[in-house]
């Protein structure tokens, strides 16, 4: 079945600095691939989709490129804040399908 | 607009006993999800309705029932709750067919002793 595997947390960076969670999934065919953001007691908001290989999705300074050759979709940030300390969930979906597919999701915490 | 609303937000119950989660959304979203969250385990589906009038399992329905009152609103009930079941609920809508965007509600967090 399809899955989607996430590198494992929790991740903790100071201000500013660099940010790589991996993400990389399982599937037969071609999903649209998402990742979604859950700040501590809110419920999840999509952040970024990629429908194609090669797509790259990006919002609030966050990025992720969808590779078909390696299966992933890693979200990246060039300097993260305070204020994305969160959890961060990547999944897939595919047209036809009727479910989500998510990873186990990865706790960020930035520190000033 | 607000979006996706979950009632209660919190909520103990012992062995056995039951209730029902209330999920309402009032952006005309014709497919509705249920998910469990627990740790480690991103979300699980439980079941969802891609409309009104149809209900489906998901990925983890056993111990759970659904309803689909009308367009707006899609409930969870738990007929005897097991510690298991101790969980944090997310309810989900989405537009549908073509827009694959899901809007996730608040979450109700559930304790069974």
């Amino acid at each position: 079945g399809d899955s989607v595997t996430q590198m494992e947390g929790p991740v903790t960076l100071s201000e500013e600095a660099f940010l790589t969670i991996n993400c990389t999934y399982t599937a037969t065919g071609y999903p649209s691939l998402f990742w979604y953001v859950q700040y501590p007691g809110e419920g999840l908001q999509l952040l970024l989709k990629a429908t194609k290989a090669d797509d790259k999705g990006s919002n609030k300074g966050f990025e992720a490129t969808y590779r078909k050759e390696t299966t992933s979709f890693h979200l990246e940030k060039g300097s993260v804040q305070v204020s994305d300390s969160a959890v961060y969930f990547c999944a897939l979906w595919f047209t036809s399908g009727s479910r989500l597919t998510f990873g186990e999701g990865t706790q960020l915490t930035v520190n000033p | 607009n607000a979006g996706v609303t979950q009632t209660p937000k919190f909520q103990v119950l012992k062995t056995g006993q039951s209730m029902t989660l209330q999920c309402a959304q009032d952006m005309n979203h014709n497919s509705m999800y249920w998910y469990r969250q627990d740790p480690g385990m991103g979300l699980r589906l439980i079941y969802y309705s891609a409309s009104e009038g149809t209900t489906d399992k998901g990925e983890v329905p056993n111990g759970y029932n659904v309803s689909r009152l009308n367009k707006r609103e899609f409930s969870l009930r738990l007929e005897s709750a097991a510690p298991s079941q101790t969980s944090v609920y997310f309810c989900a809508s989405r537009q549908g067919p073509f827009n694959d965007e899901q809007y996730f509600g608040p979450g109700t967090r559930l304790t069974v002793t």
